[in-house]
């Protein structure tokens, strides 16, 4: 299954927006690019997902890039409940069934006051 | 809409003691897997179901058994606990399909094993 690679930590100013990098350079045509967060003490939560084209919604942005081997989440305006750890995933379409949510160490998102 | 439901939301077990996490979603979702997060680390998949009557192993099975008799169970049981099983553990469900929409996850089980 193809992996994704994204930085451990990065840090943010309140009211700023971030930009969440994600390098997944083994992603192949059936893959989906799912962007979960979890904080503290809670279940994960769903962001945003994607295939090929660019998408929004009322939490995020999703930029993929052309080649489809990195995409980046971007937070508009970083607020201190936007602190977590944001999980960056690849979920492949199959006949048989998706492939299920396999998850890596993502990135812990700090916001500075 | 209750969404997913784990019960009980926390544990303590004594080694080689068994038990069953209970998970349930109202949602008819197909999918449904386990999660363990230790300290500091992000989820490890367990087990995971694409339907009723369906189960498949995930990354980090063993010690786990779990069945799917129904759509909106799926229990995970420890026969005999051992320290190394003391963690976080979350329920997942969801309703890909071609599209790959997204997952619900429940608020955890904290298990402690002694």
């Amino acid at each position: 299954d193809a992996k994704t690679t994204q930085p451990n930590s990065m840090e943010s100013n309140e009211e700023e927006p971030v930009h969440l990098p994600c390098n997944h350079s083994t992603i192949s045509g059936t893959d989906y690019i799912h962007w979960y967060r979890q904080l503290p003490s809670q279940g994960p939560e769903y962001v945003i997902h994607g295939l090929t084209s660019n998408v929004n919604n009322r939490m995020a942005s999703l930029a993929i890039a052309e080649d489809r081997k990195s995409s980046t989440l971007i937070l508009h305006r970083a607020t201190l409940r936007d602190a977590a750890v944001y999980y960056c995933i690849l979920s492949r379409v199959r006949n048989s069934g998706n492939t299920p949510l396999v998850f890596g160490k993502g990135t812990r998102l700090s916001v500075i006051a | 809409n209750a969404g997913v439901t784990q019960t009980p939301k926390f544990q303590v077990l004594k080694t080689g003691q068994s038990m069953t996490l209970q998970c349930a979603q109202d949602m008819n979702h197909e999918y449904m897997s386990w999660y363990r997060q230790d300290p500091g680390m992000g989820l490890r998949l367990i087990h995971y179901s694409v339907g009723a009557g369906i189960t498949d192993q995930g990354e980090v099975p063993n010690g786990y058994n779990v069945s799917r008799s129904t759509t909106e169970d799926f229990p995970l049981r420890l026969l005999s606990a051992a320290p190394s099983q003391t963690s976080v553990y979350f329920c997942a469900s969801s309703n890909p399909g071609r599209k790959n929409t997204e997952a619900f996850f429940g608020q955890g089980t904290r298990l402690t094993v002694v």
